[in-house]
């Protein structure tokens, strides 16, 4: 079974600075997708961005990207410039197949 | 993406009373999902929502606490059955596309059982 582990229940940043989210998994699987959801106060999950395990180049999304390590099995979140709305519950997940597993998730707080 | 509707979005329940959430898509989707998720706690898979025939359902929940329906690609239930407090939860649903890999997500229903 994959299992998916977020080392960092809480962080904080200052509004502008940069932070780094940490996320870890263990599969036996060589094709498998991975995702970071941001979930808001609101508690509408939202997708962040997403990597393929084939691809070599890490995905980015304007202030998002991810470094992904398929060997270390590590898949972070860099997030540039934090901004105010930044400030959300992010969960890392992993699917392979069909259905997703997702990480106990880290609070962010961004400070003004 | 889509855009993924769900009923209600909130509502507290009396213990013992059975309560049913609706998810409607604006359009065909392979899959649907139902996730839960426990006051402080991450999301946890319920079931499958496989079209005209009956949900595959995770180690832990089973169809006649959880039933769910899905008469077509659109539209898709939960039903919560003889609620208790320990049913106070969030739930989602999800969808996959015929083509692409992300799973999307509706607004949820956040219930409360008194």
């Amino acid at each position: 079974a994959q299992t998916v582990t977020q080392s960092q229940p809480e962080m904080s940043v200052q509004e502008a600075e940069t932070v780094t989210l940490s996320c870890t998994y263990d599969t036996s699987e060589n094709n498998y997708y991975l995702f970071w959801y941001k979930q808001p106060p609101s508690r509408q999950m939202i997708l962040v961005i997403r990597q393929e395990a084939y691809k070599q180049q890490n995905a980015t999304e304007n202030r998002f990207s991810v470094n992904f390590q398929k060997a270390a099995k590590s898949f972070s979140l860099k997030i540039s410039d934090s901004q105010l709305g930044d400030t959300a519950m992010y969960f890392c997940a992993f699917r392979s197949g069909s259905r997703l597993t997702f990480g106990e998730g880290t609070q962010l707080t961004v400070n003004p | 993406s889509a855009v993924i509707s769900q009923k209600p979005s909130r509502d507290i329940c009396q213990r013992g009373t059975s309560l049913t959430i609706q998810c409607q898509v604006d359009s065909q989707v392979t899959m649907m999902f139902w996730y839960r998720q426990q006051p402080g706690q991450s999301l946890t898979l319920i079931a499958t929502a496989n079209q005209g025939s009956e949900a595959t359902y995770e180690s832990g929940f089973v169809i006649d606490k959880f039933p769910i329906s899905r008469p077509n690609l659109t539209f898709s239930t939960l039903t919560v059955s003889n609620m208790s407090p320990e049913d106070s939860s969030i739930y989602l649903c999800s969808v996959g596309f015929f083509s692409g890999n992300t799973i999307y997500f509706g607004e949820g229903s956040w219930l409360t059982v008194v």
